[in-house]
C-alpha cells in the first residue's frame, strides 16, 4: 500500500463550480497534511496545510481532515480557469522530516 | 526575498556520465530536501539535510546517488554513471528548520539521460 494515495483521474469542472479532491494515507501516526498546487512545468507551491480534524478554510480553499478514516480532502469553491493545475497531497511522517506525496490529481476548469 | 534556486535548469547527458545538480536554499533555512519527480508522477523523497548533516538518506535509489551540503547552505546532488531511468525533474526544497511546516520548492532541474 502506498503511503499517500490519490486515485481519482483528471477532474473537469465548469467555471464557478466546486472541485473536490480526496487523498488517503496509510500511516496512522501522520501528523501534518498539505495540499500543493503544481502548474505544468513548474514546481509545487503550498496552498493549504491542516493538522487537526475538521475543516480549515482559506479563501476559496477548504481542507478537511478525518484522522479516524485517514483521509484528507480539498475543496475549491467558485473554481476559476487559473485553478487548472495538478494538486498534490502530502503527508508528514517520520518526525516531520520528510513529506510523502501522492501522485496528484489534475483539475481542469472549463470556462 | 530570494527563493530556492537550482542549477542547471535543464541537463541532457549521455548514459554512463556523472552529473551534479546544485541547490541554493533560502538564506537562513537550516533544513534542505531533495525530491525526484518522474513524468506524471508525484514527488519521491531522496534525502534531507539538517545543517550539513543528512540524518535521513533512506530515499536515495542506489549507491550511484550521493549528496552533500556545505556551510549550511548550498547542496549538491551527484548521480554517477547515469542511467535512462534517472531521467526526471529533481526538486530541492528548504524550510526554516527540520520539522517546520512549510517546505519551499525551487524550480527544479530537468535531467534527461540519453
Amino acid at each position: 500500500q502506498k503511503e499517500v494515495e490519490q486515485n481519482s483521474g483528471p477532474l473537469s469542472v465548469p467555471e464557478g463550480a466546486i472541485a473536490s479532491l480526496n487523498c488517503t494515507y496509510s500511516d496512522r501516526g501522520s501528523q501534518s497534511f498539505f495540499w500543493y498546487r503544481q502548474y505544468s512545468g513548474k514546481s509545487p507551491e503550498l496552498i493549504m496545510f491542516i493538522y487537526s480534524n475538521g475543516d480549515k478554510e482559506d479563501g476559496r480553499f477548504t481542507a478537511q481532515l478525518n484522522k479516524a478514516s485517514q483521509y484528507v480532502s480539498l475543496l475549491i469553491r467558485d473554481s476559476q480557469p487559473s485553478d487548472s493545475a495538478t494538486y498534490l497531497c502530502a503527508v508528514s511522517s517520520h518526525g516531520n522530516n520528510r513529506l510523502a506525496f501522492g501522485k496528484g490529481n489534475q483539475v481542469v476548469v472549463i470556462p | 526575498g530570494a527563493g530556492v534556486s537550482q542549477s542547471p535548469s535543464n541537463k541532457v547527458t549521455e548514459k554512463g556520465k556523472d552529473v551534479e545538480l546544485r541547490c541554493d536554499p533560502i538564506s537562513g533555512h537550516t533544513a534542505l530536501y531533495w525530491y525526484r519527480q518522474r513524468l506524471g508522477q508525484g514527488l519521491e523523497f531522496l534525502i534531507y539535510f539538517q545543517g550539513n548533516s543528512a540524518p535521513d538518506k533512506s530515499g536515495l535509489p542506489s549507491d550511484r546517488f550521493s549528496a552533500e551540503r556545505t556551510g549550511e547552505s548550498v547542496s549538491t546532488l551527484t548521480i554517477q554513471r547515469t542511467q535512462q531511468e534517472d531521467s526526471a525533474v529533481y526538486l530541492c526544497a528548504s524550510s526554516p528548520r527540520a520539522g517546520a511546516d512549510t517546505q519551499y520548492f525551487g524550480p527544479g532541474t530537468r535531467l534527461t539521460v540519453l
